[in-house]
């Protein structure tokens, strides 16, 4: 059974460009769900996506959006990008119980 | 909302002995409490989980314990050694509605040989 996988594992941006990045779950997982992941701040929950519908959401401002496609592939997006957005972001795939996570996605921005 | 603290932020220990790292939550509705391994430049890794209706769980030399009173949990490693060193992270989730992990800041292991 393949793991979770996450698009592009590297990136490098400027500031005000903006990225979208991609996820892939367990295969038969509905529940992705993303995550930042910053020396300062831990790791922090960003938005949670079941059946194409986010049904959760943490505390990050509207630059910050995703998606969830028929097929349980998720992606997210950063508008306007800060210098702050720096950071890796994880995403989990669910099944009945435990969350698996993806290498995640370096972000780089300049 | 949820909220997890853990402690210490980083533990030294010599090879051979035990390291005990503790997390409270806030939110009493919790009935999931997963712990991961994350090593450096890798993703985190599911170790060990409990959930509200267990009181302890062990799998060789990690174990977890769960007080819902006291609304605490800590992870028990045994017998350390070198490969054991890394950065752990304690969350806590109400299953069976969203699935949102609330994650402690962590901990940052060091076994010494």
């Amino acid at each position: 059974k393949a793991g979770v996988t996450q698009t592009p594992r590297y990136l490098i941006k400027t500031r005000g460009q903006q990225v979208t990045l991609s996820c892939s779950p367990i295969s038969g997982h509905r529940s992705v769900s993303w995550y930042q992941q910053t020396p300062g701040q831990g790791l922090q929950f960003l938005f949670e996506y079941f059946s194409e519908t986010q049904r959760n959401k943490g505390n990050f401002p509207g630059r910050f959006s995703g998606r969830q496609f028929s097929n349980s592939r998720s992606e997210m997006n950063v508008s306007t990008l800060e210098l702050g957005d720096s950071a890796l972001y994880l995403c989990a795939s669910s099944g009945r119980d435990e969350q698996f996570f993806g290498p995640g996605t370096r972000l780089t921005v300049l | 909302g949820e909220n997890v603290e853990q402690h210490p932020s980083t533990l030294s220990v010599q090879e051979g002995d035990s390291a005990v790292i503790k997390c409270t939550y806030s939110d009493s509705a919790s009935n999931y409490f997963p712990w991961y391994k994350q090593e450096l430049g890798k993703r985190p890794q599911l170790i060990i989980d409990i959930r509200s209706n267990v009181g302890e769980k062990k799998d060789q030399r990690i174990a977890v314990t769960l007080n819902k009173t006291a609304k605490h949990f800590s992870l028990h490693i045994t017998e350390t050694q070198p490969e054991d060193s890394a950065v752990y992270f304690c969350a806590a989730i109400i299953q069976g509605g969203s699935e949102k992990l609330v994650f402690g800041k962590g901990t940052k292991l060091t076994v010494n040989p």
